[in-house]
C-alpha cells in the first residue's frame, strides 16, 4: 500500500486559515469515509483531531475542520495560532482493512 | 481515562527479534481494537498492524511477513514482535487504541537496533 500524498510544508500567519491536502485512490480514501487527521509536535505522540473525514473528538477545537472529494481528503486550520505549528498527518482505512497514513505536513505560523 | 504505556528492550541487535508489550488502563483490551505504528527518526508515520476484538489481526503488507500481534487479556496487555530487525527498523514505536482511527495513544518507545 503506498502512502497518501500531503504537501511537504504550509505556513501561515496567525488568524489566517490554511488547508493540507491528502490525496489517496479508490482503495482507501474514494473508498471509505473513514479518513483521520493527526496532530504531532516535536517528541510527542500523534494526537487525533479529526476521524470519519469531519467529526471532531471531545477537547479539539472547532478551528479545526476535515473535508473530502473524491479521493482526497482535506484539513483546514483556521484561526491560525502560535500552538498549531506542528506535523499533520493524514491516515485512511483501506479495502484490506489496514491503515494508511499520509506523507506528512509541516505546519509553519 | 484510557492510557496506554510501551515497554521493552531499547536496543536490539541486527537480525533479532523485537518484542514490545502495551499495557492498557481505563479500557478493557478485549472491547476494542489495538495496534501499532512506528515512526524512523525524523521521518513520518508508518503503520504497522493492528488485532481486532475479534483476535483476528491485520498487518501492514511491507512488515506482513515478519510481524505479529497478541494479546494477553489476563494482563490487560498486547504486544508486538517483529523478527528479523535491520538498522531500518530503528524507529518510536507508539502502540494505540482503534482500528479506522486512533483516539489514545501510548507516548512512544525508542528501539534503536544495532550491534
Amino acid at each position: 500500500q503506498s502512502a497518501l500524498t500531503q504537501p511537504a510544508s504550509v505556513s501561515g500567519s496567525p488568524g489566517q486559515s490554511i488547508t493540507i491536502s491528502c490525496a489517496g485512490a479508490s482503495s482507501d480514501i474514494g473508498f471509505y469515509n473513514s479518513v483521520s487527521w493527526y496532530q504531532q509536535h516535536p517528541g510527542k505522540a500523534p494526537k487525533l483531531m479529526i476521524y470519519e473525514v469531519t467529526d471532531r473528538p471531545s477537547g479539539v477545537s472547532n478551528r479545526f475542520s476535515g473535508s473530502m472529494s473524491g479521493n482526497t481528503a482535506s484539513l483546514t486550520i483556521s484561526g491560525l495560532q502560535a500552538e498549531d505549528e506542528a506535523d499533520y498527518y493524514c491516515a485512511s482505512y483501506t479495502t484490506t482493512r489496514t491503515r494508511v497514513f499520509g506523507t506528512g505536513t509541516k505546519v509553519t505560523v | 481515562q484510557v492510557q496506554l504505556q510501551e515497554s521493552g528492550p531499547g536496543l536490539v541487535k541486527p537480525s533479532e527479534t523485537l518484542s514490545l508489550t502495551c499495557s492498557v488502563s481505563g479500557d478493557s483490551i478485549s472491547n476494542s481494537n489495538w495496534g501499532w505504528t512506528r515512526q524512523p527518526p525524523g521521518k513520518g508515520l508508518e503503520w504497522i498492524g493492528i488485532i481486532f476484538d475479534s483476535g483476528k489481526t491485520n498487518y501492514n503488507p511491507s512488515l506482513e511477513s515478519r510481524v505479529s500481534i497478541s494479546v494477553d487479556t489476563s494482563k490487560n496487555q498486547f504486544a508486538l514482535r517483529l523478527t528479523s530487525v535491520t538498522a531500518a527498523d530503528t524507529a518510536v514505536y507508539y502502540c494505540a487504541r482503534g482500528a479506522r482511527w486512533s483516539d489514545y495513544w501510548g507516548q512512544g518507545t525508542l528501539v534503536s537496533v544495532s550491534s
